[in-house]
């Protein structure tokens, strides 16, 4: 079974622009949270969706938004982008959303801005 | 409101000798516990997780963590360190609508 996927794996954008990231769960996970890893620091939730609905959000301003699919997969959609945005995103999925399931994540997308 | 505190940014062993890396967590709940590790240029892969069963939790690699109540600690150890364990090491809390909360990471470096 192949794991969680995100695209694209790199990306470099310049200040005031928009980026979508994009994300496909495990196969039958439901549940999809994005975290944003800034260089030196841990991963900071941003959103989790399940069932196609926002289940929970970070502390992150309106700029970030996302929204998950009928199939499950998942898009972060950044606006205005910022310097300080530069990080890695990354995707998580589950199976479902109660505390105590694993999450398992992507790769990453690796944010650049210019 | 969950935190998580790991007590050392950077540990640093011998190879064979065993491995300590201290977390304290804080949760209004009672919390599910993780350890990930992410190697360079690598996605987090889960090494052990606690979700209210043994207090003694085995995980992937030899790794193993104890949950402690009365200490609000989570403490990962190996008895035995190799230099594929290199890596950085995250504690990690979870409420009871899944959110992770991560600590900051310690920096695990294996010396021969």
């Amino acid at each position: 079974d192949a794991g969680v996927t995100q695209s694209p794996t790199h990306l470099i954008k310049t200040r005031g622009q928009h980026v979508t990231l994009r994300c496909s769960p495990i196969s039958g996970h439901k549940s999809v949270s994005w975290y944003q890893q800034v260089l030196g620091q841990g991963p900071q939730f941003i959103f989790q969706y399940y069932e196609k609905e926002e289940r929970g959000r970070g502390n992150f301003p309106d700029r970030f938004s996302a929204r998950q699919f009928p199939n499950y997969s998942s898009e972060l959609n950044v606006n205005a982008l910022l310097l300080g945005d530069s990080a890695l995103y990354l995707c998580a999925s589950s199976l479902v959303g109660p505390s105590g399931h694993e999450q398992f994540f992507g790769p990453g997308t690796r944010l650049t801005v210019l | 409101a969950q935190s998580v505190t790991q007590l050392d940014s950077h540990v640093s062993v011998s190879e064979g000798t065993p491995v300590l890396l201290r977390c304290n967590y804080s949760s209004s709940y009672s919390p599910s516990l993780f350890w990930y590790v992410q190697h360079p240029n690598k996605g987090l892969q889960l090494l052990l997780k606690y979700t209210s069963a043994a207090t003694l939790v085995k995980g992937i690699n030899g790794f193993e963590a104890e949950f402690k109540k009365s200490e609000t600690s989570f403490h990962l150890t190996k008895p035995s360190a190799h230099m594929s364990d290199a890596a950085e090491y995250f504690c990690v809390v979870s409420d009871r609508g899944n959110k992770l909360t991560f600590g900051t990471g310690t920096q695990l470096k294996v010396e021969l």
